[in-house]
């Protein structure tokens, strides 16, 4: 296994539109984690599962975000009606219960 | 609620120079901490971890932490730092270990020639 794999690694979308991340976790683990990254600052925490369940959900996450995980493998990002505040590195991790995270590399959003 | 405070923003030092990143957490409970670094344009990678036993931790390229529960800090150092050691690091704490962590800001490490 290669570790956790995010697709794209860069996204350029004007304002407005809808996109969608993917990320694929390391194959075993069975939590998975959204974060966001601002320019100069950590990341902070938007969103995870267990399996295929979400279990919290940051207040950062407004109704135009939404987190899928179907079947407990692979997880989507979607923002819809993207903002110019979106623009932010999109992180996903994955973790066994009772392990540490393992983080991708990460997804880029640039709105214009 | 945690929050994780690291003072300096940026640290700028001489290579071959030892190296000491301030990070001092808030928690009502029991914590797990944790140090990673980012490269550019790259994810987080895990450096060390403190779970429970010995306060002092080893974490991997030569960087160790130490716990100190009665000033809430964790501290990172490393005896003569490398040009390769040039990143942000972030620490990070959880209370419930496997649960979603709080990052501190991050601190900027620029290793000089």
């Amino acid at each position: 296994d290669t570790g956790v794999s995010q697709d794209p690694r860069h996204k350029i979308t004007k304002r407005g539109q809808n996109v969608t991340f993917r990320c694929d976790p390391i194959s075993e683990h069975n939590r998975l984690y959204w974060y966001r990254q601002t320019l100069g600052q950590g990341p902070e925490f938007l969103t995870y599962f267990q399996n295929e369940a979400q279990l919290e959900k940051s207040r950062l996450l407004s109704d135009r975000f939404s987190a899928e995980r179907p079947k407990g493998s692979f997880s989507t990002l979607e923002i819809q009606r993207t903002e110019q505040g979106d623009s932010a590195m999109y992180l996903c991790a994955s973790s066994l219960i009772q392990d540490g995270y393992t983080f991708g590399s990460g997804t880029r959003l640039t709105v214009v | 609620a945690q929050s994780v405070t690291q003072l300096d923003s940026q640290v700028p030092v001489f290579e071959e120079a030892p190296v000491e990143l301030r990070c001092n957490y808030s928690s009502s409970v029991s914590v797990y901490l944790f140090w990673y670094v980012q490269y550019p344009n790259q994810g987080l990678q895990l450096l060390l971890k403190y779970l429970s036993g010995s306060t002092l931790v080893k974490g991997i390229n030569g960087f160790e932490a130490e716990f100190n529960k009665s000033q809430t800090s964790f501290h990172l150092r490393k005896p003569s730092v490398h040009i390769s050691d040039t990143a942000e690091y972030f620490c990070a704490v959880t209370s419930n270990y496997g649960q979603n962590f709080v990052f501190g800001p991050g601190t900027r490490l620029s290793v000089l020639p």
